[in-house]
């Protein structure tokens, strides 16, 4: 079965520094999301993306925060400046049709700011 | 705002044993209900959902779901559980005005015990 790919599975970064996640959707699926999960808390939306444009962020998503889909197989995550609070599993997802129906999730990113 | 409670933060149970995972959510408008499954060192995964129609939702592999409006529940059933059915189980929702969002719960830790 097809599958969402994360790299890397885990990230450990110094604060302040910039980092980049990365996503391979599926292939043929058109709509692109970017979730996380600080432990002990619930996965909590951060963007979605549809037709090189985001389509909905919630407060979490600041100017700190980017998505882009470079070259029509990759799907990142950019955070520019990382704080403490940035630590959490990042999630990436990706789904043929909108409406959040059928999410096909990847294994995550966990992401350690130290 | 739309919400989603999930009680318990692990059920532990032996192999055989029914279960049942609970979920209740808050949403002012109308909502679709999904179950989210993720193994270990996996991704999540769409368990079941409740789009409209029926209320009784099943899965391929033995879960159902209930949604209740008049409880705001979508509580999880399996009559019987194995061992592979040892995961976080993720409730999840999404109203009719909050576009392709998902709010999840917290998870709920099923381990199922021989």
């Amino acid at each position: 079965e097809p599958e969402v790919t994360q790299t890397p599975s885990h990230q450990v970064t110094q604060m302040g520094q910039e980092v980049i996640l990365r996503c391979v959707p599926i292939s043929n699926h058109l709509y692109f999301y970017w979730y996380r999960q600080i432990l002990g808390q619930k996965v909590e939306f951060l963007v979605s993306f549809y037709n090189n444009e985001i389509s909905e962020k919630s407060e979490i998503f600041d100017d700190q925060f980017s998505v882009e889909r470079p070259d029509g197989s990759n799907f990142t995550l950019k955070i520019r400046s990382t704080k403490l609070e940035d630590s959490a599993m990042y999630f990436c997802a990706s789904s043929e049709r909108g409406g959040g129906e059928k999410l096909f999730f990847g294994s995550g990113t966990q992401l350690s700011v130290l | 705002a739309q919400s989603v409670t999930q009680l318990d933060s692990q059920v532990p149970v032996f192999e055989e044993a029914p279960v049942e995972l609970r979920c209740n959510y808050s949403s002012s408008v109308s909502v679709y209900l999904f179950w989210y499954v993720q193994y270990p060192n996996q991704g999540l995964q769409l368990l079941l959902k409740y789009l409209s129609g029926s209320t009784l939702v099943e899965s391929i592999n033995g879960f159902e779901a209930e949604f209740n409006k008049s409880q705001t529940s979508f509580h999880l059933r399996k009559p019987s559980v194995h061992i592979s059915d040892t995961a976080e189980y993720f409730c999840a929702v999404r109203s009719g005005s909050s576009g392709d969002k998902l709010t999840f719960g917290t998870g709920t830790r099923l381990a199922v015990r021989p």
